[in-house]
C-alpha cells in the first residue's frame, strides 16, 4: 500500500514570496490533515478535510494560508505571502475516517529567508 | 483552555530499562493518540485510544478518562526506540492538539 506522498521535500524562498505544497493521501482515505511543525514543537493542525469539505480550519491563518481538496483526493496548501515565522515542516496526514489512526507523509521543510 | 502536557521533556535510559512517558490534558476528549517521530521528521501513529489499554509488541498505552491522563510504556527498551514521542488529543474527532513531545534517548 502506497503511503502519503508529499512534494516538494524541501523549499527555500524569500519572505513575501508564494509557495505551494502538494499532498496525495492513501487511496480511499476520506480524511486529510495539514499540520505545521515548528522546530522543537509538536505539530499544529492547520486544516482538516473530510472528503472535499473542511471540518476544521480554526488554526489556519486565513490572511495568508489557503488549502483546497477539490476532488476529495489530493490537496494543496498555499502560503501567500510568506513570512519568516512560516519556516517549519508542513506535514500532511490521512486516515480512513476521523475515527481511525492517521498516516503521515514525510513532510515539506520550508525555509523562509 | 485546551492543553496537552507531556513529561518528561527529555529522557535518557539504558538499554533494557522500562520507560514511562506521561500525558495530561485539560478537558474531555474523544480520543488520544501516541505518535513516534524519528530524526528527519517521519511520524508514525502508535496508538489511538479512548479508554483502557492497548498493547503492540513492547509498547503499551493506557488512558484514565477520569484523571485525564495517559501513559506510554516501553518494555525492554532498545536504542532503536530513540525518538520523540508525541501525545495528541482530539475533541469531537476534530480539534487536534499536540503536546511538545518527549525526546527519548536509549543508550546501548
Amino acid at each position: 500500500e502506497a503511503g502519503v506522498a508529499q512534494s516538494p521535500r524541501y523549499k527555500i524562498i524569500e519572505k513575501r514570496q508564494s509557495v505551494a505544497f502538494w499532498c496525495n493521501p492513501i487511496s480511499g482515505h476520506a480524511t486529510l490533515y495539514w499540520y505545521q511543525q515548528i522546530l522543537g514543537q509538536g505539530p499544529k493542525l492547520l486544516i482538516q478535510f473530510q472528503n472535499n469539505g473542511v471540518v476544521d480550519d480554526s488554526q489556519l491563518p486565513k490572511d495568508r494560508f489557503s488549502a483546497e481538496r477539490l476532488k476529495g483526493v489530493d490537496s494543496t496548501l498555499k502560503i501567500q505571502p510568506a513570512k519568516l515565522e512560516d519556516s517549519a515542516v508542513y506535514l500532511c496526514a490521512s486516515s480512513y475516517d476521523v475515527k481511525n489512526i492517521q498516516y503521515f507523509g514525510a513532510g515539506t521543510r520550508l525555509s523562509v529567508l | 483552555k485546551n492543553e496537552v502536557e507531556q513529561s518528561p521533556q527529555n529522557l535518557t535510559a539504558q538499554e533494557g530499562e522500562f520507560i514511562t512517558i506521561n500525558c495530561s490534558y485539560s478537558v474531555g476528549i474523544s480520543a488520544l493518540h501516541w505518535l513516534q517521530q524519528h530524526p528527519g521528521g517521519g511520524i508514525v501513529s502508535l496508538f489511538m485510544l479512548s479508554s483502557g489499554k492497548k498493547k503492540h509488541g513492547r509498547l503499551i498505552a493506557t488512558i484514565n478518562i477520569q484523571e485525564k491522563h495517559s501513559s506510554l510504556h516501553i518494555t525492554a527498551s532498545h536504542p532503536r526506540d530513540s525518538a520523540v514521542y508525541i501525545c495528541a488529543v482530539n475533541y469531537n474527532f476534530n480539534k487536534f492538539y499536540f503536546g511538545s513531545g518527549t525526546k527519548l534517548n536509549v543508550k546501548p
